[in-house]
């Protein structure tokens, strides 16, 4: 079963200091890899996928089959980006379900 | 814009009750499912389906049951509430086709459920 870790629960920095949140995957294969993005009262939603290759709101992810990682980085913080983020992945050619990560809620203070 | 809807955004039951939760998606989605969602846990997939009357087991499937009458509801179904299913309940839905990005999934804005 594919297995996804984000193994910080709570990440606090600073306005414009630069933030990474980790994500791990355990699929061997070749994945599909996302981040998911909920801010305070509003709905889960897609921030980013890998096969996109965007910058969403600043932010990047990319993958590194070598480590299995996705890690999502933003150069500098803003207050807004203060929210829950989910890493997910699913096996490419497989069904159309993904795996979620446990979610890290990131904190960017004035 | 897809637009994923949920009968309640609060509801508190009994411990033995019955409960119904809807979802409703406005997109012609061929998939869809139901998340159990709690802190330090994440999301935890309960069920889902692909298809009209068509319903998969996610990883806890327990005390629960589903059923997808017509491809646009999903509805989640606690036969006999228990304390332990305290937790906010987020449906998805997700294409299903359409190439690169059939498999990205649009949430419901949440049901919190208490049982009491």
């Amino acid at each position: 079963a594919q297995r996804v870790t984000q193994p910080e629960k709570l990440l606090s920095v600073f306005k414009g200091a630069p933030v990474e949140l980790k994500c791990n995957y355990s699929y061997s294969g070749s994945p599909e890899l996302f981040w998911y993005v909920q801010y305070s009262r509003q709905r889960l939603q897609l921030l980013l996928r890998h096969i996109s290759r965007e910058s969403i709101k600043g932010f990047t992810a990319d993958l590194n089959k070598g480590e299995t990682s996705f890690h999502l980085k933003k150069p500098f913080a803003q207050e807004e980006d203060s929210a829950m983020y989910y890493c997910a992945s699913r096996a490419s050619g497989g069904s159309y379900i993904p795996t979620f990560g446990r979610g890290t809620s990131l904190i960017v203070h004035p | 814009d897809v637009k994923v809807t949920q009968s309640s955004r609060y509801l508190v039951k009994r411990t033995g009750e019955k409960v119904f939760l809807e979802c409703v998606q406005d997109m012609d989605h061929e998939n869809m499912f139901w998340y159990r969602q709690d802190p330090g846990l994440g999301l935890r997939l309960i069920y889902f389906s692909y298809d009209v009357k068509m319903k998969e087991k996610g990883d806890i499937p327990e005390g629960y049951s589903v059923s997808r009458e017509k491809k646009e509801r999903f509805s989640l179904i606690l036969e006999s509430a228990s304390t332990n299913q305290t937790s906010m309940y987020l449906c998805a839905s997700s294409p299903g086709t359409g190439g690169s990005l059939a498999d990205t999934q649009y949430f419901g804005p949440g049901t919190r459920l208490t049982v009491l």
